[in-house]
């Protein structure tokens, strides 16, 4: 079956240090790929996404994602977070010719002074 | 709009209630999809709207769930008979054409007590 896992529930990171989130996908061919944010209260943001290409992804708010075939992993990335950082975090997937997306469990990011 | 609206950001209901969960895309996405976002569950797919039709109705947990949709606009989310095990939050997200990247709106927190 198709899945994605986060597996890592909860991370606190210090203000300035960097941020690294886990993503692993079960599929049975290359999906797409997302992560998205959810600040308390709102909806879901979409950082960046992978279709396919370079398997380093720029995305918004300073954040990059690197694509890693061998590994099946989608690993999120910050050099420097900053306190509006914190957040939980959405992995998500669809394969091409599918619609839904499959969401990993999130993952809470904690900035601590 | 500029993005995905919904409506009501709250609703508090009986159980035994009915309500009605309303969806408004981007302008010119054709694609629309609902979600429901709880704490035992996470985020799952509902329901997915191609223009006003629905090819995919699988995730509806139950036949008190409906959908539909508009003038390949506007969408609405129906339970009928509400229990507290509704609790959640809906989620609407639209896209340019199926499979492509999804855009969330905001939310709606429904609370039945």
């Amino acid at each position: 079956a198709q899945s994605v896992t986060q597996p890592d529930i909860h991370i606190t990171v210090s203000e300035g240090a960097s941020l690294e989130l886990r993503c692993n996908y079960s599929y049975g061919a290359t999906p797409y790929l997302f992560w998205y944010v959810q600040s308390p209260g709102q909806g879901l943001q979409l950082l960046l996404k992978y279709f396919s290409g370079d398997t380093l992804v720029q995305g918004i708010k300073g954040f990059e994602a690197e694509f890693k075939r061998s590994q099946s992993s989608f690993n999120l990335r910050k050099p420097s977070v900053h306190w509006s950082d914190a957040a939980e975090y959405f992995c998500a997937a669809t394969s091409g010719n599918d619609y839904k997306l499959s969401f990993g469990a999130g993952t809470t990011v904690t900035v601590r002074a | 709009g500029a993005g995905v609206s919904q409506s009501p950001s709250n609703k508090v209901t009986e159980k035994g209630k009915d309500v009605e969960l309303r969806c408004d895309p981007i302008s010119g996405h054709t694609a629309l999809y609902w979600y429901r976002q709880s704490l035992g569950q996470g985020l799952e797919f509902l329901i997915y709207f191609q223009g006003n039709s629905a090819p995919d109705k699988s995730g509806l947990p139950s036949d008190r769930f409906s959908a539909e949709r508009t003038g390949g606009s506007v969408s609405t989310l129906t339970i009928q008979r509400t229990q507290q095990e509704d609790s959640a939050v809906y989620l609407c997200a639209s896209s340019s054409q199926g499979a492509d990247t999804q855009y969330f709106g905001p939310g709606t927190r429904l609370t039945v007590l």
